[in-house]
């Protein structure tokens, strides 16, 4: 079975452009989530996607934005990128996400850096 | 919003040495998963833990769940340099998971 792929791996984009990061999930997983690393920040939950429907979100601006497709891929897109946008995205997926516990799995990340 | 207080920050031993990392939060898991992370790659779910009590080993690791369901601890016996990499604790309910800062273990040949 395939794992989680995202693309691209590594980007460099300047500030004020914008940019859009594509998860494929695991086959059968309907849940992607997304979360920004950085060394200060440490992992940082973005937003979470179920049946193409946001099901939750962290605590970033709106620049921040995401959705998901019928077949579970999910794009997430930041608009007028800023130095601090800098990071490693990573993508999640995970069969349901149900409350109780969810046991997700990674893809490789796309390396973000802004100039 | 819930917190979790993972140590050492990094820890850096000789291979076969033994050792313990430690995540720690404010309010009950409904569950905690510990993840490890190698660099240029994302986590990799290792274990899950769901009852209070709970020990779970995985070959040369033994993770165990605090009885109040506020900590758990990860024990590596006889360290490997294969063992280098982040160490994340997250609280995964909610339909969000939430990680500790991680413990970064580096393990000398």
């Amino acid at each position: 079975k395939a794992g989680v792929t995202q693309t691209p791996r590594y980007l460099i984009k300047t500030r004020g452009q914008q940019v859009t990061l594509s998860c494929s999930p695991i086959s059968g997983h309907r849940s992607v989530s997304w979360y920004q690393q950085t060394p200060g920040q440490g992992l940082q939950f973005l937003f979470e996607y179920f049946s193409e429907t946001q099901r939750n979100k962290g605590n970033f601006p709106g620049r921040f934005s995401g959705r998901q497709f019928s077949n579970s891929r999910s794009e997430m897109n930041v608009s007028t990128l800023e130095l601090g946008d800098s990071a490693l995205y990573l993508c999640a997926s995970s069969l349901e996400g149900a409350v109780g516990y969810n046991e997700q799995f990674f893809g490789p990340g796309t390396r973000l850096t802004v100039l | 919003t819930q917190l979790l207080e993972q140590s050492p920050q990094f820890l850096s031993i000789q291979e076969g040495e033994n050792l313990t990392v430690y995540c720690n939060s404010s309010s009950v898991f409904s569950s905690l998963q510990w993840y490890r992370q190698e660099p240029g790659e994302g986590p990799v779910l290792l274990v899950t833990v769901v009852t209070g009590g709970e020990v779970k080993k995985l070959k040369r690791l033994t993770f165990q769940f605090g009885d109040a369901r506020k900590d758990s601890s990860l024990h590596i016996t006889a360290a490997q340099p294969g063992d280098t990499g982040l160490y994340l604790c997250a609280e995964g309910g909610g339909f969000k998971t939430i990680f500790g800062a991680g413990t970064r273990l580096f393990v000398k040949a």
